[in-house]
């Protein structure tokens, strides 16, 4: 079966921009968790969305925000962009509950 | 607040040795933990997981424990190859979606 699909691959925006990256789960999944990798911080929970509901969110400025649709596929977006939210953007779906993530391979943002 | 820590960040091997990499947790109420294998600007593919009921899990050449008590993991992979290059996360997860990840650890192996 298909996997964790995330687009756009790769995006280069300029300060104050913004940008929304998509994340497709796997079929049947209703859980989609979000997560920001840089180079000093490492990978960080940004949200999770299930059954179009935010379940959780990391600590994060209001400038980043996701919804999810009834197919399950998430959105999230970050407005007013800077240079420290150059990042890998990784997507996770899972099935209901605590459960193994399946990651995405990841939208690849830098900011100029 | 969990805390994940993988000590070192980075281990250069021969080829054919036998790596032990290590994770330590701070919350001993985990629900898994879980190993991850990254390569360079890629994604993260899930390697083992371990539920809190475990002791161990094992594939192929790889075997992962894990203590709750003592809030660490361990990842041993087998005669490692050049191959195994990558950098190999650690993340422990709770009642919800949310992992909380090490900084991981990069591996090379040098033929």
């Amino acid at each position: 079966k298909a996997g964790v699909t995330q687009t756009p691959r790769y995006l280069i925006k300029t300060r104050g921009q913004q940008v929304t990256l998509s994340c497709s789960p796997i079929s049947g999944h209703r859980s989609v968790s979000w997560y920001q990798q840089t180079p000093g911080q490492g990978l960080q929970f940004l949200f999770e969305y299930f059954s179009e509901t935010q379940r959780n969110k990391g600590n994060f400025p209001g400038r980043f925000s996701g919804r999810q649709f009834s197919n399950s596929r998430s959105e999230m977006n970050v407005s007013t962009l800077e240079l420290g939210d150059s990042a890998l953007y990784l997507c996770a779906s899972s099935l209901a509950g605590p459960n193994v993530l399946t990651f995405g391979a990841g939208s690849r943002l830098t900011v100029l | 607040k969990q805390e994940v820590t993988q000590i070192p960040a980075a281990l250069s091997v021969p080829e054919g040795e036998n790596l032990v990499l290590n994770c330590s947790f701070t919350d001993s109420a985990i629900y898994n933990l879980q190993w991850f294998r990254q390569d360079p600007g890629k994604g993260l593919t899930s390697l083992l997981l371990i539920q809190s009921s475990q002791r161990e899990q094992t594939s192929g050449r790889l075997n992962a424990s894990l203590d709750k008590s003592s809030g660490r993991s361990t990842l041993y992979i087998a005669a490692s190859q050049p191959g195994d290059s990558a950098t190999y996360l650690c993340a422990a997860q709770g009642g919800s979606e949310k992992l909380v990840f090490g900084k991981g650890m990069k591996l090379t192996v040098n033929p």
